[in-house]
């Protein structure tokens, strides 16, 4: 069974400054992956970035950036010079890499940029 | 074809009335996720499918939901004899075959389901 657990319900951050919302997972797969997905009010689930258990560096996207703790179990992620577009519900998710398919997400964190 | 279409966008029903939603998948993807989210909650998989083959199916797929890929391009989503529990987002992604890579999956926008 896979478990994420994202702490933070709500975040007010001001424009221009970075935030770091958290992630921490719980899994007995050796080799997995980890996502996060940002929701805006539209509902669809936008895809920001990717990490596998495997990779010894932090993925970044453009703004976006994973810092991935393997031993803490944390994959947090980090969004540089933030934007009022920012604002949204910021998912994190993982699955196995292998095997099963399905995506087990967390409870989400309410991003609101204030300008 | 720029990403997943699901049809409704929003779907009001009368408790024990049957519903049914599509998916358009990206055209080249073969594999389809349902997913369901309710409010303040992240989204919980359904089921999925491998072209026309249903894979897997979650436990929270009660007898009332069935799901259909009949020729591996679209899905449907099935709810009978809806209740107002069933009210949520259905939410419906694909991808690409699962690989050693970020193989991520796209969603589209979700069909907004009240039960009333």
């Amino acid at each position: 069974a896979q478990k994420i657990t994202q702490t933070q319900p709500g975040m007010f951050v001001q424009e221009k400054e970075a935030v770091t919302l958290d992630c921490t997972y719980d899994t007995s797969d050796q080799s997995y992956g980890l996502f996060w997905y940002k929701q805006p009010s539209s509902g669809e689930m936008i895809f920001l970035i990717y990490q596998g258990s495997y990779d010894e560096q932090n993925a970044t996207e453009g703004r976006y950036s994973l810092n991935f703790q393997k031993a803490r179990k944390s994959a947090n992620l980090v969004i540089s010079a933030s934007q009022l577009g920012d604002s949204a519900m910021y998912f994190c998710a993982m699955r196995p890499l292998f095997g099963n398919e399905k995506l087990t997400f967390g409870t989400g964190t309410r991003l609101t940029i204030i300008p | 074809d720029t990403g997943v279409s699901q049809d409704p966008r929003h779907k009001i029903t009368k408790r024990g009335q049957n519903v049914t939603f599509r998916c358009d998948p990206i055209s080249e993807h073969n594999r389809l996720y349902w997913y369901r989210q309710t409010l303040g909650q992240g989204p919980e998989f359904l089921t999925y499918f491998q072209n026309e083959a249903q894979l897997e199916k979650s436990r929270l797929l009660s007898d009332r939901f069935s799901a259909e890929r009949p020729k591996g391009s679209f899905s449907t989503l099935e709810i009978q004899r809806t209740e107002q529990g069933d009210s949520a987002m259905y939410l419906c992604a694909s991808s690409l075959p699962q690989g050693w890579g970020d193989t991520e999956a796209f969603f589209g926008q979700g069909t907004r389901l009240t039960v009333v």
